[in-house]
């Protein structure tokens, strides 16, 4: 069985853009959720999607934002971006919500200039 | 929610077996118990979840005291490639929940 996927692996913005980052969870699994990794903050969960509807936001502004669709595959959009958001993007799936079992995809790694 | 705190690092030898420790005195009595590995730049992997007393899969046995207050994951002969962070997580089932993890715990495995 495939793994989560996240695409892109790796990419370069610039402050002021937006990037939009993608998660296909394991088939089957219709819960998805997002986190944040640096350094000094550690994994900081962003949000959890299940059945296209947001369960759970963490404390992140508005800038960040998702969605997931009908076939479970989710979408992160971080707008007007800042230096800050530099950041390993973790996405992670799991066959029910809330269950504290999830498959963690490689991450897509985000450098702010 | 259930606020974890684990140490920050450990140190063994290969061929030790390995117990990492995790306090969650505020558990609540419908959260579960889970522990993950990372590896530098990837995602954190599943090692074992529980609820109470002992669970034990193939890598690895998770202690849950009767109170609930803390647990203690087991890696049995730990190699070099066990040098990982190593996280508690305490996550409630079937129920609106937001999954913190803590600060980990580095585990330095040594030759």
């Amino acid at each position: 069985k495939a793994g989560v996927t996240q695409t892109p692996r790796y990419l370069i913005k610039t402050r002021g853009q937006q990037v939009t980052l993608s998660c296909s969870p394991i088939s089957g699994h219709r819960s998805v959720s997002w986190y944040q990794q640096t350094p000094g903050q550690g994994l900081q969960f962003l949000f959890e999607y299940f059945s296209e509807t947001q369960r759970n936001k963490g404390n992140f502004p508005g800038r960040f934002s998702g969605r997931q669709f009908s076939n479970s595959r989710s979408e992160m959009n971080v707008s007007t971006l800042e230096l800050g958001d530099s950041a390993l993007y973790l996405c992670a799936s799991s066959l029910e919500a809330n269950t504290g079992e999830l498959f963690f995809g490689e991450g897509s790694r985000l450098t702010v200039l | 929610l259930a606020k974890t705190t684990q140490p920050i690092s450990m140190d063994s030898y290969e061929g030790q077996e390995v117990n990492i420790t995790c306090s969650h005195n505020n558990i609540a009595t419908n959260d579960y118990i889970t522990w993950y590995q990372q590896f530098p730049s990837q995602g954190p992997r599943f090692i074992i979840q529980g609820y109470k007393t002992k669970v034990t899969n193939e890598v690895a046995s998770l202690f849950i005291p009767a109170d609930r207050k803390s647990s203690t994951l087991s890696l049995p002969r730990v190699s070099l490639s066990d040098t990982a962070v190593y996280y508690c997580l305490v996550a409630r089932r079937n129920n609106f929940n937001k999954f913190y993890f803590g600060s980990g715990t580095k585990l330095n495995v040594k030759p």
